[in-house]
């Protein structure tokens, strides 16, 4: 099994501020990585498919970058709607989630 | 609009069976491999089992090997997830999710169903 790790774990940050988001994995797997966004009580949602295309109706100061075993998710100005746990997942092998990162308010 | 509605989840004691379902809509169910992906209470995201559209390729998480198993009926555009077995760590909310053309991409989620499994 391909092993994720996302840091930071969680982090504190402001409206407006860059946030960014790093995912690895045990093993080089192309651009086969996902990203997702949850909010509490909700289903995640798709953001970003093999590392950097955005789907249709995410917002644009979502990106996504990387490639082999090293990626990052990077918000470029957070909205208050942003707020939320963030989910890497490798679509390489049979897939595997990273840990999480929550988005909280400072 | 692709709608995913799932059923099934419940109370159930350890060493008993439940089998959750997953209806779809709005998109052509036979063409798209689908998933169940759960998330224990607190917890984060464990993908379960996928099945491709023509049940042709299936595969399970180690955890559940062995005592789940998937099936989805096309005429019905459903897919089911039959839990034998179960243990307290299988309580979690079960997602069904639709794969994109990479067929462990999930594009759509639905709302999710609990399985609690406690004496």
């Amino acid at each position: 099994d391909v092993q994720m790790t996302q840091s930071p774990s969680s982090l504190s940050a402001s409206v407006g501020d860059r946030v960014t988001i790093t995912c690895r994995t045990s093993r080089s797997i192309n651009i086969h990585l996902n990203w997702y966004q949850q909010k509490p009580g909700k289903a995640p949602r798709l953001l970003i498919s093999m590392a950097t295309s955005l789907q249709s109706g995410v917002p644009s100061r979502f990106s996504g970058s990387g490639s082999g075993t090293d990626f990052t998710l990077t918000i470029s100005s957070l909205q208050p709607e942003d707020f939320a746990t963030y989910y890497c997942q490798q679509s390489y092998t049979t897939p595997t989630f990273g840990p999480g990162t929550k988005v909280d308010i400072k | 609009e692709v709608q995913l509605l799932e059923s099934g989840g419940g109370l159930v004691q350890p060493g008993g069976s439940l089998r959750v379902a997953c209806a779809a809509s709005g998109f052509i169910f036979s063409s798209h491999a689908m998933s169940w992906v759960r998330q224990a209470p607190g917890k984060g995201l464990e993908w379960v089992s996928l099945i491709r559209g023509g049940s042709d390729v299936i595969e399970y998480a180690d955890s559940v090997k062995g005592r789940f198993t998937i099936s989805r009926d096309n005429s019905k555009n459903t897919v089911y997830l039959q839990m034998n077995s179960l243990r307290a760590e299988d309580t979690a909310i079960y997602y069904c999710a639709k794969g994109q053309e990479i067929y462990s991409t999930f594009d759509f989620w639905g709302q999710g169903t609990l399985v609690t499994v406690s004496s």
